[in-house]
């Protein structure tokens, strides 16, 4: 099955930095890269998906880039702010389709 | 508005006791999913369905059960809890994407389950 690794497990930056959240996956048939975005004591929230077909997507100050050679993506969040701070999760879907495949996390800390 | 609900939002059990955790869609989505949540773990795939009368196991199944009788719910059963099924459940539902069998996942708010 699909294997997805996430790193850092924790990112602390200062507000009106970026931060960069890198995943890894095995399957080279998978197909479908969303992130979530998760509050204490809430759900997972969808912030941005990425498809095999598109290398890069954007939206406002979060964008995704996808290599499919090196079987890695990655989340950028750009001029951070306090409403940023959250865990983040990756997931793939792999070409088994036996749902989605989550990373472990990464909380991100922005210090004022 | 079309949403996805979860109850109980908080359960404490005791070990070997049957437990049955609802999850009610209004998106009239195909696909439905739970999920367990462990610090350390992420997010785990327990069972899903693509549909009325399709279950299928995910990579955490031992000790849970689905069935799917409609399209709006996927309730999970815990046949005898255990103490190592203290958890976050999230259930989440989605329409076939492109890929022909999942797409986008809209989670609902989860249940906090305890076993003592």
């Amino acid at each position: 099955g699909e294997n997805v690794e996430q790193h850092p497990s924790t990112l602390s930056v200062q507000e009106g930095d970026s931060a960069v959240i890198k995943c890894t996956y095995s399957d080279s048939a998978s197909n479908y890269f969303p992130w979530y975005k998760q509050e204490l004591g809430k759900r997972p929230q969808l912030i941005i998906d990425i498809r095999s077909n598109v290398g890069e997507k954007k939206d406002q100050r979060i964008a995704v880039t996808l290599n499919k050679t090196a079987k890695h993506f990655s989340l950028h969040i750009t001029e951070t702010q306090p409403e940023d701070s959250a865990v983040y999760f990756c997931a793939a879907l792999g070409g088994g389709a036996d749902g989605l495949t989550f990373g472990k996390g990464t909380h991100l800390i922005i210090q004022p | 508005d079309a949403e996805i609900t979860q109850s109980p939002r908080h359960k404490i059990t005791e070990t070997g006791r049957q437990v049955t955790l609802a999850c009610h869609q209004t998106w009239n989505h195909n696909n439905m999913f739970w999920y367990r949540q462990d610090l350390g773990h992420g997010l785990r795939l327990i069972h899903y369905s693509y549909g009325v009368h399709d279950t299928n196991k995910g990579e955490v199944s031992d000790g849970y059960s689905v069935s799917r009788s409609n399209t709006e719910d996927l309730p999970l059963t815990l046949e005898s809890a255990a103490s190592s099924q203290t958890s976050v459940y999230f259930c989440a539902s989605s329409e076939p994407g492109l890929a022909g069998y999942t797409d986008t996942q809209y989670f609902g708010p989860g249940t906090r389950l305890t076993v003592l």
